[in-house]
């Protein structure tokens, strides 16, 4: 079945630093791709997504790029800060568009001032 | 996009009692979901709430310990039943479907503690 795959384990970072999130993906057809962030105590936010291969979703200073040949969908931030501090899920949606989401185990994020 | 409110936030609960959890939408949606998110894991769908039929069930779920309604397009609640310290999760409202986009949008969620 449709499942999405993570890095393992906490990232700790320093401030200003590049963060990179790995995310490989097993699907049929051609699902659409999301990062959802969840901030301390709070529920799920969409941080970005992407409907088709070689798009690109964008938020905050995040990227992503849909890799359809490499079945990726890597998480980029060029100079993180304090407050994205937080744990980052991937998700797959279906193909057949009925939007349940298969989620990756998440990654908590951690930067250092 | 939709704006979700989950009650109550949070509750701490006795062993053998049920709560239920409320999830209200501002705007019709097709779809609502529940999902589960046990301490430092990640998201389990428990079910699809389907408005006027049962809910579909995800394996391991089942109807006795998490009963589900769904009167009508911009509501629905889960009960946790009989609880056991097992059941001490975040629970998640989620909704989706027409003129929503591809994506989900979730609660704020409800964290339960059972002791």
């Amino acid at each position: 079945g449709d499942s999405v795959t993570q890095m393992e384990g906490p990232v700790t970072l320093s401030e200003e630093a590049f963060l990179t999130i790995n995310c490989t993906y097993t699907a049929t057809g051609y699902p659409s791709l999301f990062w959802y962030v969840q901030y301390p105590g709070e529920g799920l936010q969409l941080l970005l997504k992407a409907t088709k291969a070689d798009d690109k979703g964008s938020n905050k200073g995040f990227e992503a790029t849909y890799r359809k040949e490499t079945t990726s969908f890597h998480l980029e931030k060029g100079s993180v800060q304090v407050s994205d501090s937080a744990v980052y899920f991937c998700a797959l949606g279906a193909y057949y568009g009925n939007n349940r989401l298969a989620f990756g185990k998440g990654n908590q994020v951690v930067v250092i001032p | 996009s939709a704006v979700i409110s989950q009650k109550p936030s949070r509750d701490i609960c006795q062993r053998g009692t049920s709560l239920t959890i409320q999830c209200q939408v501002d705007s019709q949606v097709t779809m609502m979901f529940w999902y589960r998110q046990q301490p430092g894991q990640s998201l389990t769908l428990i079910a699809t709430a389907n408005q006027g039929s049962e809910a579909t069930y995800e394996s391991g779920f089942v109807i006795d310990k998490f009963p589900i309604s769904r009167p009508n397009l911009t509501f629905s609640t889960l009960t946790v039943s009989n609880m056991s310290p097992e059941d001490s999760s975040i629970y998640l409202c989620s909704v989706a479907g027409q003129g929503m986009g591809v994506e989900a949008f979730f609660g704020q969620g409800t964290r339960l503690t059972v002791v």
